[in-house]
C-alpha cells in the first residue's frame, strides 16, 4: 500500500507570494491533517479535514487555508508569505482517530 | 501555550545504554499518548502509544511509562543502538480533537 505522498518536496518562494501544497493520503483514509514543523517548535497543528469538511483548526492566521477533495486528496494554501512561514509542512492521514501516518513533508523556504 | 512539554531537547547515549525522554501535560481530557520517531528527510513515524488506563506498555526495546496522577509519561529505549539516532516526539490527543506535540528530542547514540 502506498504511503502518504506530498508534492512538491521542496519549494522556494519570496515574501508576499502565495503557495499551494498538495497531499495524497493512503488509499481509504478519509482524514487528513496538516502540521507546520520548525526547529524548536516541534509540530504545530494547522487543520484537519474529514470527508471534505474541516473538522479541527489550529491557531494559525487566516493566511493559512486548506481544502479536501472528494477523493480525500488535500491541499493547503498560504497567502502573502512571510519569512516566518519557512518550515517543513507535514501532512498526515488516518483511518482511525488515533493512528496518523505522515508524509515526507514539503520544505518551504521564503526569501 | 505548550500543551505538552518535552525534555530533554537533546540526548547523547552510549551504545547499549538506556535512553529516557520525558513529557508532561496539563489537559486531563487527553486520552491517547503516542511517541513518534523521525529521521532526517522523513516524516514522523508512530513508534508506540499508550492510553491512560495503562501504566506501562512495552514493544521490543521501547517502553512507555505513564503516570496519570503526575500527568507525565516517558519513553525508555533499552539497549540503545546507533540506528536509534533520530528525533523523538511525544504527543497527546483528546479524541475528536487535535494532536498536541512536544518540541522534540534529538537522540544520538554513540557506537
Amino acid at each position: 500500500k502506498a504511503g502518504v505522498t506530498q508534492t512538491p518536496r521542496y519549494l522556494i518562494k519570496t515574501r508576499g507570494q502565495q503557495v499551494t501544497l498538495s497531499c495524497s493520503p493512503i488509499s481509504g483514509h478519509r482524514s487528513v491533517s496538516w502540521y507546520q514543523q520548525t526547529p524548536g517548535q516541534g509540530l504545530q497543528f494547522l487543520f484537519e479535514y474529514f470527508s471534505e469538511t474541516q473538522r479541527n483548526k489550529g491557531n494559525f492566521p487566516g493566511r493559512f487555508s486548506g481544502r479536501q477533495f472528494s477523493n480525500s486528496r488535500s491541499e493547503m494554501n498560504v497567502s502573502t508569505l512571510e519569512l516566518g512561514d519557512s518550515a517543513l509542512y507535514l501532512c498526515a492521514s488516518s483511518l482511525q482517530a488515533h493512528e496518523q501516518f505522515f508524509g515526507p513533508g514539503t520544505r518551504l523556504t521564503v526569501l | 501555550q505548550q500543551q505538552v512539554k518535552q525534555s530533554p531537547q537533546s540526548l547523547i547515549v552510549q551504545k547499549g545504554g538506556i535512553s529516557i525522554i520525558n513529557c508532561a501535560y496539563e489537559n486531563t481530557a487527553f486520552d491517547y499518548f503516542p511517541w513518534y520517531q523521525q529521521f532526517p528527510g522523513k516524516g514522523p513515524a508512530l513508534l508506540i502509544a499508550i492510553r491512560p488506563d495503562v501504566s506501562e506498555k512495552k514493544e521490543g526495546r521501547f517502553t512507555i511509562s505513564f503516570n496519570k496522577s503526575a500527568k507525565q509519561f516517558s519513553l525508555h529505549i533499552m539497549d540503545s543502538q546507533p540506528g536509534d539516532s533520530a528525533t523523538y516526539f511525544c504527543a497527546a490527543l483528546h479524541t475528536g480533537n487535535q494532536f498536541y506535540f512536544g518540541t522534540g528530542t534529538s537522540l544520538t547514540v554513540i557506537p
